[in-house]
């Protein structure tokens, strides 16, 4: 299997910060990469599909980037919605696998 | 738009098999690879497996011996079946629809608990 590992498991961050999260996947995936939000008691909720592609109504303060093994996602301005759990998730080989999530809390 | 709605028992007793039903409304199932997803308590995200809508499958290979998801196209839905459940298996589970190599609708879950 392809393992996804995140960092950092957790971060505290203020409204207006910049954010970054990592992935990195334990071989190549090109750009099978999908980033997801989830709030508590919530599904989660489709961000960035193929390393840097916005889904649709997704605001422009997120963005993706990376190929190969390691990823990132960036909130360029965090918003008081954007406090949640992020995963990002392999589509390159079966079976389809997740990072253990990264969840952002308020300073 | 298409949306995606869990349903089943809440409590499933150890050692019995998991039935869990998704319903697709708003767009037909006939397209499309169709997921289950699910989440044990405070933990990650593990997917189980997919149905295509021409009715193939690929499942998780850590449930494999468990699982069964099959598709109704004429009620727009597909089903998860799991076995010989236990504690472990304790989770919110989600249907998913995957597009362009994504999961981007989902349902909003249904929780199951694994108790005698």
């Amino acid at each position: 299997d392809i393992q996804m590992t995140q960092s950092p498991s957790s971060l505290s961050a203020s409204v207006g910060d910049r954010v970054t999260i990592t992935c990195r996947a334990s071989q190549i995936i090109t750009n099978y990469l999908n980033w997801y939000q989830q709030k508590p008691g919530k599904a989660p909720k489709l961000l960035i599909y193929a390393a840097s592609s916005f889904q649709s109504g997704v605001p422009s303060r997120f963005s993706g980037s990376g190929s190969g093994t390691d990823f990132t996602l960036t909130i360029s301005s965090l918003q008081p919605e954007d406090f949640a759990t992020y995963y990002c998730q392999q589509s390159y080989r079966s079976p389809l696998t997740f990072g253990g999530g990264t969840k952002v809390e308020i300073k | 738009q298409v949306q995606l709605q869990e349903s089943g028992p809440g409590l499933v007793k150890p050692s019995e098999t998991l039935s869990l039903t998704c319903t697709v409304s708003g767009g037909s199932i006939s397209s499309y690879y169709w997921s289950w997803i699910r989440q044990p308590p405070g933990k990650g995200l593990e997917w189980i497996g997919y149905i295509y809508y021409r009715g193939s499958t690929n499942y998780n290979p850590s449930l494999k011996s468990r699982v069964t998801i099959l598709l109704d196209t004429s009620k727009n839905q597909f089903s998860l079946k799991l076995s010989s459940v236990a504690a472990a298996d304790t989770a919110v589970y989600y249907c998913a629809r995957e597009k362009l190599n994504a999961f981007d609708i989902w349902g909003q879950g249904t929780k199951v608990t694994v108790s005698s």
